[in-house]
């Protein structure tokens, strides 16, 4: 069974710094792009961050290009986020994505498998 | 780039049909046929529904389908069952390794 299973969450202050994890399982997670979405609250979705399957082409949405970095570590089956320079509205649920099917980049939206997600509060 | 453009509410009664639109530009919608649609219970993560414009997943009813001319995608429900009460968000892939969400649709079955 395909499982992805995001940790990571908390309070961090602004300015702060946190890093999300999102274990895979059940699928050859070396074989697959992932993403990451965020959903603020009671907010719509918004696509954060991308990842090849190989780990070498990383994406980013323009909210938080030079504080946040993807990885991915293929033989743990892990997928990161490492947020710096937090902000109050980057206050959100964020899930990691796998994409599926053939495409022509890592962050087209065909995700068929989402974690429950991890909850990040920025607070003083 | 702004977020894809979608009605906030959407109804109908059981049986009846209902479409969900979603509007982009040539540099998103209308440029590729990597439109997506997820649906949403409160509490839940997203499913998808339909990806690349008009594809149906394994396991999702084909009550779900979807359809886009030009710069504008739809997604239709036909026979709306209690169940199909959801938010509906679409996503379109944008050009430079972007992709883009609408603002989501609250769909209530009446």
């Amino acid at each position: 069974e395909v499982q992805v299973l995001e940790s990571g969450g908390g309070l961090a202050q602004p300015g702060g710094s946190l890093r999300l994890s999102c274990a895979a399982s059940g699928f050859t997670f070396s074989d697959y792009a992932m993403n990451w979405v965020r959903q603020g609250p009671e907010k719509g979705l918004e696509w954060v961050s991308g990842i090849s399957a190989g780990g070498a082409n990383l994406y980013y949405a323009d909210s938080v290009r030079g504080r946040f970095t993807v990885s991915r570590d293929n033989s743990r089956n892990i997928l990161y986020l490492q947020m710096n320079s937090l902000r109050a509205e980057d206050t959100a649920l964020y899930y990691c994505a796998k994409r599926f099917g053939s495409c022509l980049s890592a962050v087209c939206p065909n995700f068929d498998y989402w974690g429950p997600g991890t909850l990040v509060t920025v607070s003083s | 780039q702004s977020a894809l453009t979608q009605p906030p509410s959407a109804s109908g009664s059981p049986g009846q049909s209902v479409t969900i639109s979603c509007t982009g530009s040539s540099s998103d919608v209308g440029g590729y046929n990597y439109v997506s649609w997820f649906q949403q219970h409160p509490g839940k993560a997203p499913k998808v529904m339909i990806y690349e414009v008009n594809k149906r997943p394994s396991g999702v009813p084909d009550r779900f389908s979807g359809s886009k001319s030009g710069n504008t995608a739809s997604l239709i429900v036909s026979g709306l069952q209690p169940e199909d009460e959801a938010d509906y968000y679409c996503s379109s892939y944008a050009g430079s390794n972007n992709l883009l969400f609408g603002g989501g649709t609250k769909l209530t079955v009446l």
